[in-house]
């Protein structure tokens, strides 16, 4: 039973152009939404994350949308570099600071 | 500050064998996570520590699968004995109390391990 959905394993995108990743969670109580990103034989990091309180954030060339009546959020990478490149994972904050992952989405950026 | 410590990098066992893992947090942060992740999937939490105490260990396998984090700093992973499908890597993080959620919390490199 996925509470995170992430439901496009891998996007192509041209170098310069936008890259939209999208997940959809199931449980309306999750109060924040995180985008990690994962290199091959490292560990995940960071990228961005929005409050629940938000439907926006913005950092860089990275945005994050939230539409909570959808259960739907969005990441925005514009534009996209060769070092985006990488598998993205979509997470959500439950009670006690439990974070729950999607499958991820594997990205590729074309030179 | 240094990052999340894991040891070893990459590990090769037999089937039924035992296995062990360690982590050390950033200096400091009371809440230490175990994950496993598993080829093409996303990192499922295994079990969370607040400072030496379990706060939720609810999808560690507790039959094969022990974890313990002594004095609230460094921590070890033990599965035995292990099975093909514990083929994973294991990753750790760590976060500070009253961290802001804005940073979200740091992992480690992971271990990769592979039954055979």
């Amino acid at each position: 039973d996925q509470q995170v959905k992430q439901n496009s394993p891998s996007l192509s995108v041209q170098e310069g152009r936008i890259s939209i990743l999208n997940c959809d969670y199931t449980n309306s109580m999750f109060d924040y939404f995180l985008w990690y990103k994962k290199y091959p034989a490292e560990g995940p990091t960071f990228l961005i994350s929005i409050s629940s309180i938000k439907d926006k954030n913005e950092d860089g060339r990275f945005t994050v949308f939230l539409n909570k009546s959808a259960k739907h959020l969005s990441l925005h990478i514009v534009p996209s570099q060769p070092g985006d490149s990488a598998v993205y994972f979509c997470a959500v904050k439950t009670s006690y600071d439990k974070v729950i992952f999607g499958p991820g989405t594997s990205l590729s950026v074309i030179p | 500050e240094a990052g999340v410590a894991q040891s070893p990098r990459y590990k090769i066992i037999e089937k039924r064998q035992s296995v062990a893992f360690w982590c050390n947090p950033i200096s400091g942060h009371a809440t230490l996570y175990w994950y496993q992740q598993i080829l093409g999937q996303g990192p499922k939490l295994l079990i969370q520590f607040q400072n030496n105490g379990v706060v939720d260990d609810s999808q560690l396998p507790k039959d094969r699968f022990s974890a313990e984090r002594l004095k609230g700093v460094d921590s070890t992973l033990k599965i035995q004995p292990a099975k093909l499908e514990d083929s994973a890597v294991y990753l750790c993080a760590s976060s500070s109390e009253g961290l802001p959620w804005s940073y979200g919390y740091t992992f480690g490199s992971g271990t990769r391990l592979t039954v055979v």
